[in-house]
């Protein structure tokens, strides 16, 4: 079945740590998406790309690193400069271009991160 | 900037009655999309709605639909005999190439 992966599900980090959430997708989706979720907040979008070798910092990017060597991957690190990193991670994915499914996103199941 | 607001934290109503979640937004964008997404207890997102905002015909999904009204910027869900499994978090979204998420209305469905 094709879908979103993201792993680990749930991960403890000391302070100082940087650390690194996987997102990887077999949809064939261009673009790709980095959101926190914290309690009693929506989503904030962290980092997103459409293309391979290419992203773009979204709202809350600071502290925060991506890459997007593959298609099918789009890795996020939370370095030691997040001063709050605690937090529900969630990956997505989405066609792009004018088709049905274009701009609508398929969510991974989410990693939470917890700082000790 | 685009905004979303989703101005009911909670809600709670009974097992076959009808609801309705206000969502109203702000873009400065003139082609875009709206949302609305469940989250259930699992976390897991998952898509109830899509609306394009060039269409003006209203979005409707089984017992979901929605009244859009681009001129007021508003786009409200509407939950139709609503049922136990509907327990959830909402959150509306608008935009293009990439979504802002208004923070969510709580909706509990009681027996």
């Amino acid at each position: 079945d094709g879908g979103i992966t993201q792993s680990p599900k749930y991960l403890f980090r000391k302070e100082g740590q940087n650390v690194t959430l996987s997102c990887e997708q077999n949809l064939n989706h261009d673009a790709m998406y980095w959101y926190r979720q914290d309690p009693g907040q929506g989503l904030r979008l962290i980092y997103y790309s459409q293309i391979v070798n290419d992203f773009q910092k979204g709202d809350i990017a600071e502290g925060y690193s991506v890459s997007r060597e593959k298609k099918e991957s789009f890795p996020l690190t939370v370095t030691s400069a997040q001063k709050n990193p605690t937090a529900f991670y969630l990956c997505a994915s989405s066609p792009l271009g004018r088709s049905s499914g274009a701009n609508v996103l398929t969510f991974g199941a989410g990693s939470r991160l917890t700082v000790l | 900037a685009q905004t979303v607001t989703q101005s009911q934290p909670e809600m709670s109503v009974q097992e076959a009655e009808t609801v309705t979640l206000s969502c109203t937004y702000d873009t400065s964008e003139s082609n875009y999309y709206l949302f609305w997404y469940k989250q259930p207890p699992s976390r897991q997102m998952i898509l109830v709605i899509r609306q394009e905002a060039y269409k003006q015909q209203n979005a409707t999904e089984n017992r979901f639909s929605v009244n859009f009204q681009k001129a007021a910027k508003s786009f409200s869900l509407k939950i139709s005999d609503s049922q136990l499994g509907d327990t959830a978090m909402y959150f509306c979204a608008q935009g293009a190439q990439k979504l802002v998420f208004g923070q969510g209305t709580r909706l509990t469905i009681n027996p």
